[in-house]
């Protein structure tokens, strides 16, 4: 079966700027969560969809970030207007229902300028 | 709320020398807890898991862990390490039920020495 899919894997934008990553999670997964790493600290939890609805959004930075999973597939993450402190790598992971663990995506490696 | 700390950011083992990795959490419940695996440039791979059945559980590649109530630990073990084995472990919990977000630990890089 395809993978968790991310792109872009790395994206360089200015300070200000928009940026939308996507998260396509493995088909019937209706978990599908969204993390960050910032230069080698912890993975922070940014929120969790079951479907198409947001079930824990509490990790999200600040409005700034705007999330969707369209009809309960793949997942966009909007960063606008992008900041300094919003560089990192931000994964994608998906689960069935239930104590599974999580298949990631590779990432996306956000660099804002 | 739940954490976990998982102690040393960096472990260096001799190729063949046993692999112990150290994970404590906290859960005000019976929590679920994963090792993942992260090598260069690719996404987190999860190891193992525990899900309150065995509490020695065996995951991919050689590596175990065992759960720990007394203890509230969850240290990951090989027996023999390769130098393929070096990367990014994280352990993580998650609150029973599985509905609940995962928490991840800060991470151990093991490097293996030849």
């Amino acid at each position: 079966e395809a993978g968790v899919t991310q792109f872009p894997s790395h994206s360089v934008i200015e300070k200000g700027q928009t940026v939308t990553l996507r998260c396509d999670p493995i088909s019937g997964h209706d978990n599908l969560y969204w993390y960050r790493r910032v230069m080698g600290k912890e993975i922070k939890f940014l929120l969790h969809f079951v479907k198409e609805s947001k079930q824990d959004e509490s990790g999200m930075p600040n409005n700034r970030f705007l999330a969707e999973r369209t009809g309960g597939t793949y997942s966009t993450l909007k960063v606008q207007p992008a900041e300094l402190e919003d560089s990192g790598v931000y994964f994608c992971a998906s689960s069935p229902r239930g104590p599974y663990g999580y298949t990631f995506g590779s990432g996306t490696r956000l660099t804002v300028v | 709320a739940q954490s976990v700390t998982q102690l040393g950011s960096h472990v260096s083992v001799s190729e063949g020398a046993l692999v112990l990795l150290r994970c404590n959490y906290s859960s005000s419940v019976p929590p679920y807890l994963f090792w993942y695996v992260q090598y260069p440039n690719q996404g987190l791979q999860l190891l193992l898991k525990y899900t309150s059945a065995a509490t020695l559980v065996k995951g991919i590649n050689g590596f175990e862990a065992e759960f720990k109530k007394s203890e509230t630990s969850f240290h990951l073990t090989k027996p023999s390490a390769h130098m393929s084995d070096a990367a990014e472990y994280f352990c993580a919990v998650r609150g029973g039920g599985g509905g609940f977000k995962t928490i991840f630990g800060a991470g151990t890089r093991l490097f293996v020495k030849a």
